[in-house]
């Protein structure tokens, strides 16, 4: 079947805009993770969402990120008021079940450019 | 903070040889994961390691882990040019709610 998706694959946008990056995960798969990673550099978790459990937002940086998932399926993570240090890749995981810790299959992410 | 921490940053070695890294976390864990990560882009699930196992092989990889150090070591046997990659380590805490939290990874070049 097929894997975890993003979209778009780049995005370039103007300080002070707002994005919204899209994830499509496998379906079937309860657990949703948001990380970012600047170049050169480890992952940075943002949110998850398992089930229809509250998400675990302690990773988002600001205010001016927030995610939804809808459906349990697909989710949006949307980032208000762009700001340059925002630049980084954004990669969007699934998987099975977290609370098993089952492995995550990640989606190729969207590299996100704030001029 | 669980995060798991890798060592070292970054390593060279030749085509043929083989590669350590080395991943310390904090916390309790439940499992440790591996990832490869190409071109800075989507990450590859390599193994999976529970805590109550000490080592596992799945073809020329071989983790272990010591729970009592918090600390974990991947290991590549007769590296390829196409292992070049940077590799995670992945931890997750001990509550069945706990999130996965990645390291800051290790670059590895093998030189042909």
């Amino acid at each position: 079947g097929a894997g975890v998706s993003q979209s778009p694959s780049n995005k370039v946008t103007e300080k002070g805009k707002d994005v919204e990056l899209r994830c499509d995960p496998i379906s079937g798969h309860t657990a949703l993770y948001w990380y970012r990673q600047s170049l050169g550099q480890g992952l940075e978790f943002l949110i998850y969402f398992q089930g229809n459990s509250a998400p675990d937002k302690s990773g988002l940086p600001s205010d001016r990120f927030s995610a939804e998932r809808t459906g349990g399926s697909v989710s949006t993570l949307t980032i208000q008021r762009t700001q340059q240090e925002d630049s980084a890749v954004y990669l969007c995981a699934s998987s099975f079940d977290s609370r098993r810790s089952y492995e995550q299959y990640f989606g190729p992410g969207t590299r996100l450019t704030v001029t | 903070s669980q995060q798991g921490e890798e060592d070292p940053q970054a390593l060279s070695i030749q085509e043929g040889e083989n590669a350590t890294m080395n991943c310390s976390y904090k916390t309790s864990i439940n499992n440790l994961q591996w990832y490869r990560q190409n071109s800075g882009r989507g990450l590859v699930h390599l193994i999976l390691i529970r805590s109550n196992e000490r080592e596992k092989h799945s073809g020329r990889l071989r983790v272990t882990l010591d729970t009592s150090k918090k600390s974990s070591s991947l290991l590549i046997t007769a590296s390829r040019a196409a292992d070049t990659a940077s590799y995670f380590c992945a931890t997750d805490g001990y509550s069945s709610a706990s999130k996965i939290i990645f390291g800051s990874g290790t670059r590895l070049s093998i030189r042909p």
